[in-house]
């Protein structure tokens, strides 16, 4: 099955600096990779998406690109603020009998310091 | 809109009592997702039901775990002679209208489940 892994598993930055996250995938069907963030005691939140016929989307100070010859797509976050500290999961599609379930990385602990 | 509501926010059981967590999907969303999330884990997928097709129950960890979605809506996870394995949040989500996980999924607060 889809084996999706991540990394770093924490991250600790100075404020304004940028943030890289980078996951891998095992199934090269996967077809799509969201990025969900989720705040202490809350519930993971959508922040970006991209799918497997784009190479790169950005949004603001996020932005996600895709590298499906090696399987990998990573997650950058510019001039980084306090209130980006959470925990980010990626996560993929794999295709079983259709694309019908999310396989999530394990998170990332961003820290994000004045 | 409302969003996805989960209940009860925490659930505190003995060792081999059952248990049952409601979710609530946001109204006109077809599919809705069961997800555990152990004490500074990922997200650990278990069941996926998509409008009236058979659900995906690849996830779900043994066969003390079932769940049920009646009309179309509610969900109901059941977790039959807990362990203390089973403790973690279990996190509802859903998407819509047409469902799939390449619709955004809209996750519930969760029930956070303690087994002593």
């Amino acid at each position: 099955g889809e084996n999706v892994e991540q990394h770093p598993s924490t991250l600790s930055v100075q404020e304004g600096d940028s943030a890289v996250i980078k996951c891998t995938y095992s199934d090269s069907a996967s077809n799509y990779f969201p990025w969900y963030k989720q705040e202490l005691g809350k519930r993971p939140q959508l922040i970006i998406d991209i799918r497997s016929n784009v190479g790169e989307k950005k949004d603001q100070r996020i932005a996600v690109t895709l590298n499906k010859t090696a399987k990998h797509f990573s997650l950058h976050i510019t001039e980084t603020q306090p209130e980006d500290s959470a925990v980010y999961f990626c996560a993929a599609t794999p295709f079983s009998g259709g694309y019908n379930k999310l396989i999530f990385g394990a998170g990332t602990r961003l820290a994000v310091h004045p | 809109g409302a969003g996805v509501s989960q209940s009860p926010s925490n659930k505190v059981t003995e060792k081999g009592k059952d248990v049952e967590l409601r979710c609530d999907p946001i109204s006109g969303h077809t599919a809705l997702y069961w997800y555990r999330q152990s004490l500074g884990q990922g997200l650990e997928f278990l069941i996926y039901f998509q409008g009236n097709s058979a659900p995906d129950k690849s996830g779900l960890p043994s066969d003390r775990f079932s769940a049920e979605r009646t009309g179309g809506s509610v969900s109901t996870l059941t977790i039959q002679r807990t362990q203390q394995e089973d403790s973690a949040v279990y996190l509802c989500a859903s998407s819509g209208p047409k469902g799939g996980p390449t619709d955004t999924q809209y996750f519930g607060p969760g029930t956070r489940l303690t087994v002593l």
